[in-house]
């Protein structure tokens, strides 16, 4: 199988730079995308393709991608900002499409 | 507007059967594939599978290959999930999500969900 690696929490103040790692073999030759979810709710799209904000997501987050290391960026990050984020990408065979383990931002 | 409505909570005994569905509205809905991701309480997300309603080309997740079955209907614009006999891990918060209509290669992503759909298996 397959395991993308993350930390399972961050903690920053408001207005400080929260970024959040997912690690995995195959990132060199394959995607990062990365979901929001807050509590209760559905997970949502905030980067996909390493660095692409879809439309309607805050230009405080980005996205960036070096070896088997990816990286969610929030400059700036807000109290509403907290929630759990995770990495979602494919091994290099195509066989596992797997999501990180999570990591929970607390802004506080 | 563009969803994903899913059907509503389930309360079901072990060895029941149970079909759970993903109505898609507002886009083509037999050009976009319609994944299952599973949350279990408390944890992450799994992929679970994937279907194209245009042919039903339906691809699994090793992990979940032979304890689920997806399907379509597209003449009613749904993608279903369905067990043959539901067991206590089953309970779980089950999503749909759709894939871009164009991604690279094997990079698939999912850009609208569901609401979710929870499973509640227990005697």
């Amino acid at each position: 199988s397959y395991e993308l690696t993350q930390p399972p929490s961050v903690s920053v103040s408001p207005g400080q730079t929260a970024r959040i790692t997912c690690s995995g073999d195959a990132l060199p030759k394959r995607y990062t995308h990365w979901y929001q979810q807050k509590s209760g709710q559905a997970p949502g799209l905030v980067i996909y393709e390493d660095t692409k904000r879809p439309s309607g997501i805050p230009e405080r987050f980005s996205g960036s991608s070096s070896g088997t290391m990816a990286t969610l960026t929030i400059s700036g990050a807000q109290v509403e900002d907290e929630a759990d984020y995770y990495c979602y990408s494919i091994d290099t065979s195509g066989d596992h499409r797997v999501f990180g383990g999570g990591t929970k931002l607390t802004v506080l | 507007e563009v969803h994903l409505v899913q059907s509503g909570t389930e309360v079901k005994k072990p060895g029941e059967p149970l079909k759970i569905s993903c109505k898609g509205s507002g886009y083509d809905f037999s050009s976009y594939w319609i994944a299952w991701v599973r949350q279990m309480p408390g944890k992450g997300l799994e992929w679970m599978g994937i279907i194209y309603p245009g042919d039903s080309d339906t691809r699994y997740s090793p992990s979940f290959q032979g304890q689920i079955t997806i399907s379509v209907d597209k003449s009613i614009r749904t993608a279903f999930l369905q067990w043959n006999r539901l067991k206590d891990s089953d309970t779980a918060t089950y999503y749909c999500a759709r894939r871009p209509m164009i991604v690279v290669g094997e990079n698939w992503y999912f850009d609208l969900w569901g609401r979710g759909t929870l499973v509640i298996v227990s005697s």
